[in-house]
């Protein structure tokens, strides 16, 4: 059974620091996704990694992955408040059901 | 083109009672998942669905918990005679055909289940 561990489950940070949530996975695979989520809402999409080595980038967040690793980060530079929200990664599960296996979520609050 | 729509966005419950949560997923998207978030918790895996098949319901509970997606309309998430532990967050996620895309899931809202 495919297991995802996020870490921290929570981390508090001040603005303007640079910081680093890590993705670890127990079984192979070569589809990992992160998302975002504020209290009460929905989860917002915001990187597809599809192969080992890659990277993608968006404003202060970027996500890499290591499919030999079994590892994902997702590294905040200069964070602002607006970042505040729960992370997760989840990683794809089953080649027939394309299911997503969660990652347990990083709570980030940014201070100012 | 509308997201993935859910309704109810808030159901409250008597123990006992039925819930009823419906799905209708992104224009042109076949395939439907349900999650369950269960309070300061992450995304729990209970069912995948085509139309008209289930085809994982793996993440199911055995009793009171039901799911279709028939040729037309909605899928639906059915939940029997609810308990307190039922009390949470689904969301249904829906996407295109496999290989033809990244695969990603798009959520909707959620449903916020609450069992008194």
């Amino acid at each position: 059974e495919l297991k995802v561990e996020q870490n921290p489950l929570f981390l508090s940070m001040q603005e303007g620091k640079n910081y680093t949530i890590y993705c670890n996975y127990s079984t192979t695979s070569d589809r990992l996704y992160w998302y975002r989520q504020d209290p009460g809402k929905s989860l917002e999409s915001l990187f597809v990694l599809l192969s080992n080595g890659a990277v993608k980038q968006e404003g202060r967040l970027m996500a890499s992955l290591d499919t030999k690793a079994r590892l994902s980060t997702l590294h905040i530079t200069a964070a602002v408040h607006d970042l505040s929200a729960t992370y997760f990664c989840a990683v794809i599960y089953g080649g027939a059901t394309n299911k997503l296996i969660f990652g347990t979520g990083t709570l980030l609050a940014v201070q100012p | 083109n509308a997201g993935v729509m859910q309704n109810p966005r808030h159901l409250v419950r008597r123990r006992g009672q039925e819930a009823r949560l419906r799905c209708s997923p992104m224009k042109g998207h076949s395939h439907v998942y349900w999650y369950r978030q269960l309070p300061e918790e992450g995304l729990k895996f209970m069912v995948y669905l085509q139309k008209e098949n289930i085809i994982d319901e793996s993440g199911m509970p055995k009793e009171r918990f039901s799911a279709e997606f028939p040729k037309e309309g909605p899928s639906i998430l059915r939940i029997q005679q609810v308990v307190r532990g039922d009390s949470a967050a689904y969301f249904c996620a829906s996407s295109y055909l496999q290989g033809r895309d990244t695969g990603e899931l798009f959520f909707g809202e959620g449903s916020r289940l609450t069992v008194l």
